[in-house]
């Protein structure tokens, strides 16, 4: 069975800092993907960033990026430049199933992120 | 905007009196979720919908049940909530395409009394 990990269950950064949250995974598949989602206290989970197995360059999006080791099954988000706006809880989650049934995630437990001004 | 949205925000229903949670998606997506989410935990998948055809997780109460009419809604039935059902509610979306990232609503928070 897949299985997502995030060993750190609360982090905080200074502001302007760079931070980086753990992720690390257990599947059998070959074809998988790999997401971050961002949950501040309002509720929604936001989409940050995406990183397939087969990607051979990590991740960006803007300050976030995917730190993606294939052969250690981690998939670690670093957060560059911190904001206080990025204070909430960021979920790690894979995908399951096939590509072409929509697939369902399976989500780690979270970290919550706090950063300080 | 497209989007993905939920309605109540915020609903409180007594014990054992039927609720239902609604979704509506602007994105034109095939698959549709329903997610529970307790305090300090990870969403759990109770249930999706691949256009009509429904996938139940093999551990969702039959307390729980789903209706999609049309491609851009879906609703949540709860027919006997209990105290333990106290939940964010998320609604999610994805296209049977590329990466299948999921985009989510901003959830309904219930409430049981």
């Amino acid at each position: 069975a897949q299985k997502i990990t995030q060993t750190q269950p609360g982090m905080f950064v200074q502001e302007k800092e760079a931070v980086t949250l753990d992720c690390t995974y257990d599947t059998s598949d070959q074809s998988y993907g790999l997401f971050w989602y961002k949950q501040p206290s309002s509720g929604e989970m936001i989409f940050l960033i995406y990183q397939g197995s087969y990607d051979e360059q990590n991740a960006t999006e803007g300050r976030y990026s995917l730190n993606f080791q294939k052969a250690r099954k981690s998939a670690n988000l670093v957060i560059s430049a911190s904001q206080l706006g990025d204070s909430a809880m960021y979920f790690c989650a894979m995908r399951e199933g096939f590509e072409n049934q929509g697939g369902k995630l399976i989500f780690g437990q979270g970290t919550e992120l706090s950063v300080k001004p | 905007d497209a989007m993905v949205i939920q309605n109540p925000r915020y609903q409180v229903t007594q014990f054992g009196k039927p609720v239902t949670l609604s979704c509506s998606q602007t994105l034109n997506h095939n698959v549709m979720y329903w997610y529970q989410q307790k305090s300090s935990q990870a969403p759990k998948l109770l249930f999706h919908y691949y256009d009509k055809d429904f996938n139940n997780e093999a551990d969702t109460p039959d307390n729980f049940q789903s209706r999609r009419p049309n491609t851009s809604f879906c609703f949540l039935d709860i027919r006997s909530p209990g105290l333990g059902d106290a939940a964010m509610y998320l609604c999610a979306t994805s296209r049977v395409s590329g990466r299948n990232e999921q985009f989510f609503g901003p959830g309904t928070r219930l409430t049981v009394l």
